[in-house]
């Protein structure tokens, strides 16, 4: 089974402090994640996946296979980015493939 | 713009009525996905056709079908319509079928059933 967890709903910090949201999964496969953001639910934007090793607007995210985790973060938070985040699997089902995402964590950044 | 199109953007209907939301995948992408998002649910996927073939299901509602024509497009068909189906609809894309590949999404259907 796969499963995505995101113990936070909301997450309210100063615009310039440091943002970590937390990302926790179980797959029994080799797991491949990614990040969407998603403002005033609309469409979901791809934000990092964690084969590219990339930073996208400033946002890192490592995966840490032992702690099963997939936390993304940010040294300096900025008003632009208040939204919805999603934390994403993507995992074999059937013949094919889906992604399981989690409940998503809403980012306040407050001035 | 991720490339996706879906119309219709918003689909206000009655009960018990059907409707077909439509998906045009991004040039050059063969797999297209289908999720639910709605305030209970979350996000959940539906279902995810590759090159005109099924390949996956997930939580879809026998009262749902969807297909993928030739040309890639694919629609989504939703009948017997209950008050719990408005939602928002989204179709996503990518390159191949793999689990590897990134999918992109478009800015969705939002489904009101009165």
């Amino acid at each position: 089974a796969q499963r995505v967890t995101q113990p936070e709903k909301l997450l309210s910090v100063f615009k310039g402090a440091p943002v970590e949201l937390k990302c926790n999964y179980s797959y029994s496969g080799s797991p491949e994640l990614f990040w969407y953001v998603q403002y005033s639910r609309q469409r979901l934007q791809l934000l990092l996946r964690h084969i590219s090793r990339e930073s996208i607007k400033g946002f890192t995210a490592d995966l840490n296979k032992g702690e099963t985790s997939f936390h993304l973060k940010k040294p300096f938070a900025q008003e632009e980015d208040s939204a919805m985040y999603y934390c994403a699997l993507s995992g074999v089902t059937g013949g094919g493939n889906k992604l399981t995402f989690g409940t998503g964590t809403q980012l306040k950044v407050e001035l | 713009d991720s490339g996706v199109t879906q119309t219709p953007k918003h689909l206000i209907t009655a009960t018990g009525q059907r409707v077909t939301l439509r998906c045009s995948p991004r040039s050059g992408d063969l797999s297209v996905y289908w999720y639910q998002q709605s305030l209970d649910q979350g996000l959940q996927f539906l279902i995810q056709y590759y090159n005109g073939e099924e390949r996956a299901k997930g939580n879809i509602l026998e009262r749902f079908s969807a297909q993928q024509f030739p040309d890639l497009h694919s629609e989504l068909n939703l009948s017997s319509l209950e008050l719990g189906d408005s939602a928002l609809y989204f179709c996503a894309s990518s390159v191949g079928p793999g689990t590897n590949q990134p999918q992109h999404f478009g800015d969705g259907t939002r489904l009101s059933i009165l």
